[in-house]
Order: structure tokens, then sequence, then C-alpha cells
């Protein structure tokens, strides 16, 4: 089953607004974590932000802010003032235990396009 | 924020030969590092885990004697494609986290190219 769910393969928006990428989640462990990731076309793998599954608040990193909704087990990355250096690809990923000690699993990504 | 560093960022082989990619955790020990194949336009497919001093873990469908991993320090952690072929090119990236750490740092990625 898939364990992060991410509906939007392709998303637009006008250079200055702001977008929400969504994002969901499937786990039964009460300790996790949650990630977004940039990688533009060049590959590197950028981390923005990161959500604990303990956090009372939302997380917020300059510009990128996490829209955290535990019992929705929805964790969508808005981003204010989008610029067109943000056009890339974004992953959604959760970390939570596993028998080896930490298991990363990754969505299957949103394409973001500015428009100037 | 830590670093990871991958290298190489590309290389071009012809079939039947070996590749090897290294990944280098440079101001954190890296107690877990992983590795990661990327096909054109999808996400990233874990491909096993390795701790340092101890044999990888591979996910299923993932062939070990195909992909070498070995993670001999805790700043350095090596996938050799063994003897690779056309089917074996694709982005290859790796990242590290360091103990307890809560978030993954990725190295740059090799695009393996195998003619």
């Amino acid at each position: 089953a898939q364990k992060i769910t991410q509906t939007q393969p392709g998303m637009f928006v006008q250079e200055k607004e702001a977008v929400t990428l969504d994002c969901t989640y499937d786990t039964s462990d009460p300790s996790y974590g949650l990630f977004w990731y940039k990688q533009p076309s060049s590959g590197e793998m950028i981390f923005l932000i990161y959500q604990g599954s303990y956090d009372q608040q939302n997380a917020t990193e300059g510009r990128y802010s996490l829209n955290f909704q535990k019992a929705r087990k929805s964790a969508n990355l808005v981003i204010s003032a989008s610029q067109l250096g943000d056009s890339a690809m974004y992953f959604c990923a959760m970390r939570e235990p596993d028998n080896y000690g930490q298991n990363f699993v990754f969505g299957p990504g949103t394409r973001l396009s500015v428009l100037p | 924020g830590a670093v990871v560093s991958q290298h190489p960022s590309w290389v071009i082989c012809k079939s039947g030969t070996s590749v090897k990619i290294e990944c280098r955790s440079l101001d954190f020990q890296a107690t877990t590092m992983f590795w990661y194949r990327q096909f054109p336009k999808q996400s990233l497919m874990l491909m096993a885990t390795s701790n340092e001093g101890s044999k990888a873990t591979y996910e299923q469908g993932v062939e070990k004697d195909k992909f070498l991993i070995n993670h001999a320090s805790l700043t350095l952690s090596t996938l050799t494609v063994t003897s690779a072929h056309p089917e074996d090119s694709s982005f290859y990236i790796c990242s590290a986290s360091g103990q307890g750490a809560e978030k993954l740092f990725f190295g740059s990625g090799t695009q393996l190219s195998v003619l």
C-alpha cells in the first residue's frame, strides 16, 4: 500500500503567488517524521522543512510552511511568494521506525512550474 | 546543514565493466546510509540501507551481488555496480543520517550511462 500520496503530478503557479502542494501519509506508528524535499533539474535533493509527529505547531522555514493535520494524516507544503527558482520536483517523505532503525519513504512527487 | 558528498557526478562506461560510486559525510558521522535509484520523472526508489560495520539490507528485487554496498567507516559508503549493462543506466543518489538524527541529507547524485 502506498505510504505517501501526492495527488498532484504537476502544478502551475504565478510568480509571487502562494501555492499548496498536497501530501497524505499512512502509518500506524505514533512516532514519525515528515519531510519535504526539492529536486531541481540538477538532480540534487534539497531539504526544505521537517515536522515531527509530536510537534504541536506547524513547521515554518522562511517561505515554506507545513500545514500538518494529524487526524487527517496530511502534511501539505505551502510556498508563499513563489519565485521562478521554485520550479522543481517536490517530494514529500516520511521517516518511521522499522526493524533496522529508520525507514524513509518518498512520495511520487509533484512538479511545480512557476510562471512569470 | 550537514554535507554529503557524492562522486562521480556522472559516469559513462562500457557494458560489462564495474562502476564505483562514493558517498561521504563531510561534517558528521553517518551511522546509516541509504542508496536510491531514480528513473526519469519518477520518485526515489530505495535500493538498500547500510549501517556502518554491518552488511547492507537490500530492498526486495534488488540484486545484492549486482549492487555491492560497503559502509566501512562512519563517513564513507560505496556502491559498486558490477558488470554494468545498459538497463543499469539511471540516476543513483545516496543519503545519510547521523545517530539519532531526524533529517536525511543527500548527495548530489550520480548519472550512470552504460553503453
